[in-house]
């Protein structure tokens, strides 16, 4: 499985855009990118993916760059409900999804 | 919908002893999955399955079985509790459609074992 490399830990203020980076230099060609989250307490929830375009949902942005051996996670303005860990994770449709540590997001008020 | 639930929330075993935690999903999905999770660290696949009647083993199977009757229910079974089970038990689902891994996750069994 390929590997993914997050931070152990950000901070970040309230109201602010917050970009969360993953290194992916191992990807294959058919690795989807996936990022979740998972609230204190919670299951992880889904938050986006892509292949090797940008994309946008209501939730984030995620940026691709164009070797695709790393993207960026983007809220663009945190609240404090935005406190979890991150993860970022590759795979497709028929692979198996392998958590790493992910991030631990701070939000500061 | 309901999404993906999960029973118990809570239980505590003593060593030795069994149990099924239960999983359900209401969304037809194909795929479901069990994950643990210990203190500070991410998820670990336990087992999955593509479909009724078919199951596989995920990264850290020994000490569970699982079985998949329906397309709706995956239980987990523990069959001789050990201290090193005590963890947080997720459920997943999801379907085939589109071309990433989106999977919906239920709220957990929090397993202490004694």
């Amino acid at each position: 499985d390929a590997k993914t490399t997050q931070p152990n830990s950000m901070e970040s203020n309230e109201e602010e855009p917050v970009h969360l980076p993953c290194n992916h230099s191992t990807i294959s060609g058919t690795d989807y990118i996936h990022w979740y989250r998972q609230l204190p307490s919670q299951g992880p929830e889904y938050v986006i993916h892509g292949l090797t375009s940008n994309v946008n949902n209501r939730m984030a942005s995620l940026a691709i760059a164009e070797d695709r051996k790393s993207s960026t996670l983007i809220l663009h303005r945190a609240t404090l409900r935005d406190a979890a860990v991150y993860y970022c994770i590759l795979g497709n449709r028929d692979d198996k999804i392998i958590f790493g540590k992910g991030t631990r997001l701070h939000i500061l008020p | 919908n309901a999404g993906v639930t999960q029973t118990p929330k809570f239980r505590i075993l003593k060593i030795g002893q069994s149990m099924t935690l239960q999983c359900t999903q209401d969304m037809n999905h194909n795929y479901m999955y069990w994950y643990r999770q210990d203190p500070g660290m991410g998820l670990k696949l336990i087992y999955y399955s593509v479909g009724a009647g078919i199951t596989d083993k995920g990264e850290v199977p020994n000490g569970y079985n699982v079985s998949r009757s329906t397309t709706e229910d995956f239980p987990l079974r523990l069959e001789l509790a050990a201290p090193s089970q005590t963890s947080v038990y997720f459920c997943a689902s999801r379907t085939l459609a589109g071309g990433g891994n989106e999977q919906f996750f239920g709220p957990g069994t929090r397993l202490t074992v004694l």
